[in-house]
Order: structure tokens, then sequence, then C-alpha cells
């Protein structure tokens, strides 16, 4: 079992709210990641990051916000949900280094309701 | 458009026959990654083929890689209701990412 968490699991609130996301792993890995999903549908990727204080944008443009100040913490921010931000939101991590990417970890997914 | 395409969307087979998975990209990888997902949980990982590699096994997985036909397969052989679950194939074309396909959904039937 991967040694990364997501919190909350489920997330139901109204429109305008801000939220946060929470991932952690307790691998040392240098790379995270956010996907998102929606029900029976491909992942995409919608920020990633290299390490401590590094930032990308992915594939999927997204109005949330990530930060990387420690290691094992990757959180994503939402400043004011909308309905088109319901889905299902998966972190990950990897070890870096050799040029490719390896085995990605997998939380278990936030899944977010906007009212 | 996405890198990755699997095939079929959907598969539903009885118990101990085998499952085949197709996936095909567009672009040159570093490798390629086969994942699967039950309903509702996070992705868990398969196994991973590089790009110099042919084939690869893993108790009852086989995974295939034909880089000339850009396409890859994943064998379940022997299937059990608990390998019902939703499988991903996914590239690494950049060394810092990978790109998820459309998932196949696998239903066994007991």
């Amino acid at each position: 079992e991967a040694d990364i968490y997501q919190t909350p699991r489920y997330l139901v609130i109204g429109t305008g709210k801000k939220i946060t996301l929470e991932c952690s792993q307790t691998m040392g890995h240098d790379k995270m990641y956010w996907y998102q999903q929606d029900p029976g549908m491909e992942l995409h990727l919608i920020h990633y990051s290299y390490g401590v204080n590094s930032t990308e944008k992915g594939d999927l443009s997204s109005e949330s916000t990530v930060s990387r100040i420690r290691t094992e913490h990757f959180p994503l921010t939402l400043e004011s949900a909308r309905p088109s931000h319901t889905s299902q939101y998966l972190c990950a991590s990897s070890l870096g280094g050799g040029g490719t990417t390896g085995e990605l970890f997998f939380g278990e997914g936030s899944r977010l309701t906007v009212l | 458009s996405q890198q990755g395409e699997e095939d079929p969307q959907a598969l539903s087979i009885q118990e101990g026959e085998n499952a085949t998975m197709n996936c095909s990209y567009k672009t040159s990888i570093n490798n390629l990654q086969w994942y699967r997902q039950n309903s509702g949980r996070g992705l868990v990982h398969l196994i991973l083929i590089r790009s110099n590699e042919r084939e690869k096994h893993s108790g009852r997985l086989r995974v295939t890689l034909d880089t000339s036909k850009k396409s890859s397969s994943l064998l379940i052989t022997a299937s059990r209701a608990a390998d019902t679950a939703s499988y991903f194939c996914a590239t690494d074309t950049s060394g810092s990412r990978l790109t998820f396909g459309e998932g196949t959904q696998l239903t066994v039937n007991p």
C-alpha cells in the first residue's frame, strides 16, 4: 500500500467557497502530481512539482493553484469554487532522476462536489 | 488530443477467460506503464515496460510493446472476479510526467 494520503476524501461545498485539498507522502519522493478525473474518464494532469519550491502547470488548464514548501506536502487550492470544478482530484508521487518517469504512487483521491 | 488511446472501451468476460486490452500512442516514449483503478479509488501501478523492451511478465499479467506500431497490449490470464476494474495505459514522453489513456473497463463475471 502506498504511503500517500489525501484529505478530505469527499467534500460538498457551495459556489464561491475557498477549498484546499491536502496531499502528503512519506516516501521522500521528489516528484508530485495532481490529476483531475471525471467519473469513468481519463486522467488529466493539472499540476506537478519536481521538488521543493518547484511547481508547473500540467496539460489541462485549471483555476486551481498549488504550493510545494515541504517535500512531503503538495496542497491544491481553489480560491472560489464553481460547479464546473466538480470532479475527482488524484494526487500522486514518484522518485525523481534518471531522465524518465517511474512508477506513480496514487492517493485514494478527493471527490469534490460544488453546488 | 490524448497521447494514449485504449481499446476496447469496455470488456466483459467470464471468470477463467483471458482479457486483452490494447493501447496506442502517438509520439516516441521513454516507457509505457499500466495501471488499475477500482471504482472510486486511486490508481495502482501494475507494470512498466521500457522503450527497448518488447515483452514483460508479472504473475498473470503479460505486457507487450511494439514501438514501430506505437502500441502496447495488456493480457490478464485466467481472470478472476476480483480483476474487475478500469485499466489505464500511461506513457512517459518527456521524462517529467505521464499521460494517461482513456481506460478500459473490465468486468469479469463469476
